[in-house]
């Protein structure tokens, strides 16, 4: 079974700095989809950025980036320039791509709630 | 274009009753999933349906159910409600398929928070 692993429950940075969030998954496949959902207090969850596993670029939305190690199984989210709206819980997700096999099924981390200062 | 609407946002109720709550997928949009949000266990997917059909399915009792119309709208259901119910429901739509462009992108509902007394 597939798991994901965030080790920060809270993050925090000051406004127009750098944070860098992580998250380790496990899994036997090789086709999956990793992703970033922003959940504000709205509790609305947003998707930041995805990385398919059979790119070895990595994935990059504005301010938002990603470093994609396959064979380490690390899927860390930069955050660049933070702003105040950034402040939210923010969760790494797995989903597979196996071969014939359609799911939306998202395996989610735990989270990490990042504040931010002005 | 309108996004996930679930509904109702809110609702209270007793244990042993049970609960419906629904989700009007974004147009076009023929898969939905269902993900249960609590302190304790975090987000974990309840189960999905694609052209009126389960496709998936979660670690959950059989008292959570769902269905899907044929309008893509979906439902779910909790029957003999617990206390450990208690949690933020989330619905995400997608088109269902991959397509050859890359992932079938998922869009989240803002949720329905039940609480159970």
């Amino acid at each position: 079974a597939q798991t994901v692993t965030q080790s920060q429950p809270e993050m925090s940075v000051q406004e127009a700095e750098t944070v860098t969030l992580s998250c380790t998954y496990d899994t036997s496949e090789s086709d999956y989809y990793l992703f970033w959902y922003k959940q504000p207090p709205s509790r609305q969850m947003i998707l930041v950025i995805r990385q398919e596993a059979y790119k070895q670029q990595n994935a990059t939305e504005n301010r938002f980036s990603v470093n994609f190690q396959k064979a380490a199984k690390s899927f860390s989210l930069k955050i660049s320039d933070s702003q105040l709206g950034d402040a939210a819980m923010y969760f790494c997700a797995y989903r597979s791509e196996r071969t014939g096999f359609n799911t939306d099924k998202l395996i989610f981390g735990t989270g990490t709630r990042l504040q931010v200062f002005p | 274009k309108a996004g996930v609407t679930q509904t109702p946002r809110y609702l209270i109720k007793t244990r042993g009753q049970q609960v419906t709550l629904s989700c009007s997928p974004i147009s076009g949009h023929r898969s939905v999933s269902w993900y249960q949000q609590t302190p304790g266990q975090g987000l974990q997917f309840l189960f999905e349906y694609f052209s009126e059909t389960q496709r998936n399915k979660g670690n959950f009792p059989g008292r959570f159910s769902g269905r899907q119309f044929s309008n893509s709208r979906s439902e779910m259901n909790v029957s003999t409600l617990e206390l450990g119910d208690s949690a933020l429901y989330l619905c995400a739509s997608s088109k269902g398929l991959r397509e050859d462009s890359g992932a079938n992108v998922l869009t989240f509902g803002a949720g329905s928070r039940l609480t159970v007394l």
